[in-house]
Parts: structure tokens; sequence; C-alpha cells
């Protein structure tokens, strides 16, 4: 019931973008991806929901293709806060798995 | 803001103990859950609660118990400790309803069994 993320590390220099995907088997309600640094708890990012709306706070992009059960994190000009694990959640009927992470690492 | 406060920040028990993890939320949040967050696996749903004495089983719920009795706590409980429930646990809530709501989480209790 897990969702798959890729990849599973990534490592960038200052300025590089990243992609990383989730994708899950069942149709889905919405998305939520969520950032953790070491030694913290996961912080929210953005959700996005069935239909195309999304909620969010941070200079982020991400995209959800329902049809494909998809969803995929932008991070652009890479900075070195953006170092930590990346978390999809997926969300059908109150229901919440999330993925395995992606280990983002920026460096100078 | 939201606060979600687990009891310990780290634990050391003993194996066949009955631990208790305690996870408080200051937000009128309807849904709580517990997760269990090892290396390589990511965060997995132990159980979760979307109202007082409702419960849900997650993905893993083998060898946990969960009791809810007021709104803003959400307990976790090992009835019989064993070394492979060592790990790091995290408690989580938000609001129930329509339009995606995002989870806050406490700062997780690092268990360890011996």
């Amino acid at each position: 019931q897990q969702p798959v993320q890729s990849p599973q590390a990534v490592i960038l220099r200052e300025g590089e973008d990243a992609v990383i995907n989730c994708s899950s088997s069942k149709a889905l309600y919405s998305v939520h991806w969520y950032r953790q640094k070491h030694g913290e708890a996961p912080v929210f990012l953005m959700i996005l929901l069935k239909g195309g709306e999304q909620k969010g706070h941070e200079k982020i992009s991400a995209s959800f293709n329902e049809k494909k059960q998809q969803s995929s994190l932008y991070l652009t000009a890479s900075q070195l806060s953006y170092s930590g694990t990346y978390f999809c959640g997926t969300e059908y009927n109150n229901d919440m798995r999330f993925g395995a992470g992606t280990r983002l690492t920026v460096k100078p | 803001d939201v606060k979600v406060t687990q009891s310990s920040r780290y634990l050391v028990k003993r194996t066949g103990e009955k631990v208790f993890l305690e996870c408080v939320q200051d937000m009128d949040h309807e849904n709580m859950f517990w997760y269990r967050q090892d290396p390589g696996l990511g965060l997995r749903l132990i159980y979760f609660s979307y109202d007082v004495k409702m419960k849900e089983k997650g993905d893993i719920p083998e060898g946990y118990s969960v009791s809810r009795e007021k709104k803003e706590r959400f307990s976790l409980i090992l009835e019989s400790a064993s070394t492979n429930q060592t790990s790091m646990y995290l408690c989580a809530s938000s609001f129930l309803g329509a339009g995606g709501q995002p989870q806050h989480f406490g700062d997780g209790t690092r268990l360890s069994i011996l």
C-alpha cells in the first residue's frame, strides 16, 4: 500500500535541479509532500488534490497526474537548505500512506 | 502554530515490558496517527484514529495497540516489547475533512528495546 518513490537518493551541487517521483497503485484523493532534516520531524511542503488544486507554502512546485496516480516534486536552483529526506504521502479516503523517502544532498 | 508533543525523545526498555508512548496535540485535530520510521523503509503507519475511541489499523499493527480517550491525546502501547520494535516512532495529527489536510508531526521518540 506504500507509494513508490524514486530515486532513493540524489546528490546535487548548489543551483542544480532535481525531480523526485512518487507513484501509487490506488486511485488517490491527494498527494502530500514532506521534508525531514536529520534529527527533526517531517515538515509539510505541499498538497496536490485531485482536480488540480495545490496547497503549499514554500517555493517548490509539483505535479499530480491523476490518471497515472503519479506525482513529481520539482526542486529548482537547489540551495544547501534543501538537503534532507523527502517523503510523499498518498491519501485515499482519509487513509494516508508514506513512501520510503528520497535522500537529497546538496553540496556547495 | 500547531504543537504535537511526544512524551519522550529517547526511551530504553527491556524485552517483555509494556511500553506506553504518549502524544498530545493542541489544535483540536480530529485525526491522529502513529508511524514507525526505519532506515530505508520510510514512515509506516501503525494505527490511526479519526475520533475519540475510534481506531483503525495501519500496515503494521501487530504487537501494538492504541488508546484515544480524549481528542487531544493518542497513546501507542507495546503490549510486550520485543527487540524488533526498536525504532523511531512518530506521532502526527491533522484536521478531518475534504480538501486534503496536512499532517503535523511530533519530534519523535527513539525507542530502544534491550
